[in-house]
């Protein structure tokens, strides 16, 4: 079956760039999704198909996608940003995949 | 407004079953495959099912595969999870979500119904 590997945690300071991975075999042959969950609400999609922003979504969130590694990056990080975020794919294997969750702190 | 909002979650013992219940409003509900994801509490989000827009294609996830079952009906905009032989690792928030095709985001998410496995 299909696995995403994502780091347990990934600190950064305010008004920096925080970077957050995103690990599977060929990744960069799939499109990868990204969500954004904060305590007690539901997942809120910030990227869709390796870069595309839904509409209402600041640009400072971004992605990109090759060979293994597939990665989100948060410019100008915000206090607002902390939260949980989760890469998904679809495998023709094991259909919907979701990785394993990062939880991203604001210093 | 575009919203998912499930119901049918509670306290139920290892063995029995229970129906959850998803209701869409303020989007074309059969323009778009429907989902099932789970979150048990402090864990990560575990897709359970999914099914196509006329329900012509069904998937489980294999932790479910033969327990659950996924139904739609398109004219009551509603998506079902019919969930039997519960177990205590079922014990989530199940939250129902919209995805415009097999292979894309999942961008509609209803706020999710608890439920808890238990003696």
């Amino acid at each position: 079956s299909y696995e995403l590997t994502q780091p347990l945690s990934v600190s950064v300071a305010l008004g920096q760039t925080a970077r957050i991975t995103c690990g599977g075999n060929n990744i960069g042959s799939k499109n990868v999704h990204w969500y954004q969950q904060k305590p007690g609400q539901a997942p809120v999609l910030v990227i869709y198909r390796d870069s595309n922003r839904p509409s209402g979504i600041p640009e400072r969130f971004s992605g990109s996608n090759s060979g293994n590694t597939a990665t989100l990056t948060i410019s100008r990080a915000q206090a607002g940003d902390e939260a949980d975020y989760y890469c998904q794919v679809w495998d023709s294997s094991t259909a919907v995949v979701f990785g394993g969750g990062t939880k991203l702190t604001v210093l | 407004e575009v919203q998912l909002v499930e119901s049918g979650g509670g306290l139920v013992q290892p063995g029995r079953s229970l129906r959850l219940s998803c209701a869409a409003s303020g989007f074309t509900f059969d323009d778009y495959a429907m989902h099932w994801v789970r979150q048990a509490p402090g864990k990560g989000l575990e897709w359970v099912s999914g099914i196509s827009w006329n329900s012509g294609s069904i998937g489980y996830a294999d932790s479910v595969k033969g327990r659950f079952t996924i139904s739609r009906d398109n004219a009551k905009n509603s998506l079902y999870l019919q969930m039997n032989s519960l177990r205590a690792e079922d014990t989530a928030l199940y939250y129902c979500s919209a995805a415009a095709g097999p292979d894309d985001a999942f961008d509609i998410w209803g706020q999710g119904t608890m439920v808890t496995v238990s003696s």
